[in-house]
């Protein structure tokens, strides 16, 4: 039982940001979203998480919505290697679990 | 830090075998988390452990699976009798506390045949 709605493919131009959406609209004041990513046959890589401010590391930038109920995971210059499936993941900070939904599969193409 | 490694990396095994996957998180991690990737149910929790302790193993399919976390640095999990399909790619991850975000390892490719 996802918390979350993703499209479930996009394409991108390499070099252009890449924009992945999330719908988020049950968060609860205490949830984090979260962002991972998973490249074919590794294991889930980290990239964002934040409460209600936007973030911003040397990977992307979160956008989240004032009303907290959607955000968008910006990857400014997307190459080639940022082929995968992204997750966006609702959850607690009270050490529960994360629960994946399918994500979106983000195609940069050359 | 070489980040949480699992091992074996692949695994072929015959129906009715046991095996034992293992899984090495990151030194000072609290949180071990036990994770199954299909293609029909992406990826689901099996189990997770907080300082060695199994908190939440609801998702452990049925007996056949078990956990164990001897100690901080080591966890094992355990399938007796495999079957096809328990075909998957099983992954491990650990966070330092309940707050953070936690980290993958590479996973086990577990073909029952």
């Amino acid at each position: 039982d996802a918390k979350t709605t993703q499209p479930p493919s996009m394409d991108c131009a390499e070099g252009r940001a890449a924009n992945l959406p999330c719908n988020h609209s049950t968060i609860s004041g205490n949830e984090y979203v979260y962002w991972y990513r998973q490249i074919h046959s590794q294991g889930p890589q980290y990239i964002i998480h934040g409460l209600k401010n936007n973030e911003t590391n040397e990977m992307a930038s979160l956008i989240i919505t004032e009303d907290r109920k959607s955000s968008t995971l910006i990857l400014p210059h997307a190459t080639l290697r940022d082929t995968a499936v992204y997750y966006c993941i609702v959850r607690v900070a009270s050490g529960q679990n994360f629960v994946f939904g399918p994500g979106t599969r983000l195609s940069v193409l050359p | 830090d070489a980040g949480v490694i699992q091992s074996p990396r692949h695994e072929v095994t015959e129906m009715g075998q046991e095996v034992t996957l293992r899984c090495k998180p990151i030194s000072g991690h609290d949180y071990l988390f036990w994770y199954r990737q299909t293609m029909m149910r992406g990826l689901e929790l099996l189990i997770y452990f907080n300082n060695n302790v199994p908190i939440d193993d609801s998702g452990m399919p049925e007996d056949r699976f078990s956990a164990k976390m001897p100690n901080a640095s080591f966890s094992t999990l355990k399938i007796q009798p495999s079957e096809p399909r328990d075909s998957a790619v099983y992954f491990c991850a650990s966070s330092f506390t309940g707050y953070t975000e936690a980290f993958f390892g590479q996973g086990t490719r577990l073909t029952v045949v």
